[in-house]
Order: C-alpha cells, then structure tokens, then sequence
C-alpha cells in the first residue's frame, strides 16, 4: 500500500490529452513539492516534472505538472507512442522522515 | 555528462549481506544528496535511503532501518550500501539517484543509474 495514491492504469489515443493524478496528504504533497518520474520499459526511471510544474531540461513541454492542496496532477498533451510507460509521482514525508512515492501509473497508447 | 554506476549486486541466501557501491562522475559529488531506490520485479519503485552532501543527515524507509546502513566516501565520489540481515523481501534492483540539492530530504533525483540487481534466495 502506497503512500501516495495513483490509478494504477490509464490510457489515450494519439493526440489525446491524458491526465494522471496523485494524492496524498499534508503531511507529503500538503507541505512540499511534487516530483513526476517517467520509466520507459526495461529503462531507468527518469526525472519528469520537479517542484510541482518545473521541466528538467529536455523533457517536451506536453508534459506538464500541477498541485493543488494535498493531490497532484500530471497531465500529458499530444499523446505520442513513445509516451508509454510507467509514471511515478513522489514527494518528502515530514511525518514518515522519509521520501515516499506513488504505486506508479501504466500510461496505454492505443 | 552526470554518470551513475552501480555495483555490487548477487544473489545471497537469507541472512546474509552484500554491500552495494555506486560511482558518480560529471558532477559535484560532494554538493549534492545520494539515495538508493529499489524495484522488485513487476512491482513499483521504493525509497530505501538518503544522504545529504556532507553525509551528515541521514534517512533510511522503515523496512530496511537497522538493517542497511548508507555510506558516502566524498573523496572517491563513492556512495555505498551495507545491507545486512538480507530476506527474501529485499530482492530488487536496487538504483543508486542523485538528489538536485545538498539536503537529503529531497524527493527530486535527477539522475539515476541502470541498477544493480540483488536476489535474496536460498
């Protein structure tokens, strides 16, 4: 049982616009930022979004980040075949001293 | 170019111990936090530890503490991971992830390495 809350699927057509969530509490995601990880099949995670909305470099800007309370949001624009893969959110636990993250979301590009 | 390296990884039998080692070249080693995530096969990623730059703070997840002890050698750009009193529930591969600041509460890790992967089995 994870900490932080994600459907464990989603998908979209190509072109579509997909929004995966993510929910904790104010103890995680209430009280520090919100980091996205992307891992492509058999690939090392990789930095998505970081402090909420922010874009590592690199990284298209149809992927964007949003937090609002104690739940995040990652939404990606323009689907593309590429963009199937596993997505992680994870934040800072003050309570827990501990970082903790989502049960991952398997993005399906039909 | 920031490059990660881990090692160290086997298979064990239940209640022994293995000591990981991660490489880090292409950055500052000293100025930023280290951690080590794990993933079980098929199964989702899981926090196992942290260390600030300086190594001198320090988190480990409740699953591992008193078990694993995380380790950093600044001068060799060396990050390290004693597990001890390994079971059947820490097999995974294990990566070793660069923080994006010096504090070890950070749950932004900008780079990460392929893994290291350690079987626990008899």
């Amino acid at each position: 049982q994870s900490v932080l809350t994600q459907p464990p699927s989603a998908s979209g057509t190509p072109g579509q616009r997909v929004t995966i969530s993510c929910s904790g509490s104010s103890s995680n995601i209430g009280g520090t930022t919100v980091n996205w990880y992307q891992q492509l099949p058999g690939m090392a995670p990789k930095l998505l979004i970081y402090n909420n909305y922010e874009r590592p470099s690199g990284v298209p800007d149809r992927f964007s980040g949003s937090k609002s309370g104690t739940s995040a949001s990652l939404a990606i624009s323009g689907l593309q075949s590429e963009d199937e893969a596993d997505y992680y959110c994870a934040a800072w636990d003050d309570s827990l001293n501990a970082v903790v993250f989502g049960g991952g979301t398997k993005l399906t590009v039909l | 170019e920031v490059q990660l390296l881990e090692s160290g990884g086997g298979l064990v039998q239940p209640g022994g111990s293995l000591r990981l080692s991660c490489a880090g070249s292409g950055f500052a080693f000293s100025s930023y936090a280290m951690s080590w995530v794990r993933q079980a096969p098929g199964k989702g990623l899981q926090w196992v530890s942290s260390i600030s730059g300086s190594g001198g703070a320090i988190y480990y997840a409740d699953s591992v503490k008193g078990r694993f002890t995380i380790s950093r050698d600044n001068s060799k750009n060396m990050l390290y991971l004693q597990m001890n009193t390994l079971r059947a529930d820490d097999t995974a591969l294990y990566y070793c992830a660069k923080g994006n600041r010096a504090v070890g509460a950070t749950s932004s890790l900008d780079y990460w390495g392929q893994g290291t992967l350690v079987t626990v089995s008899s």
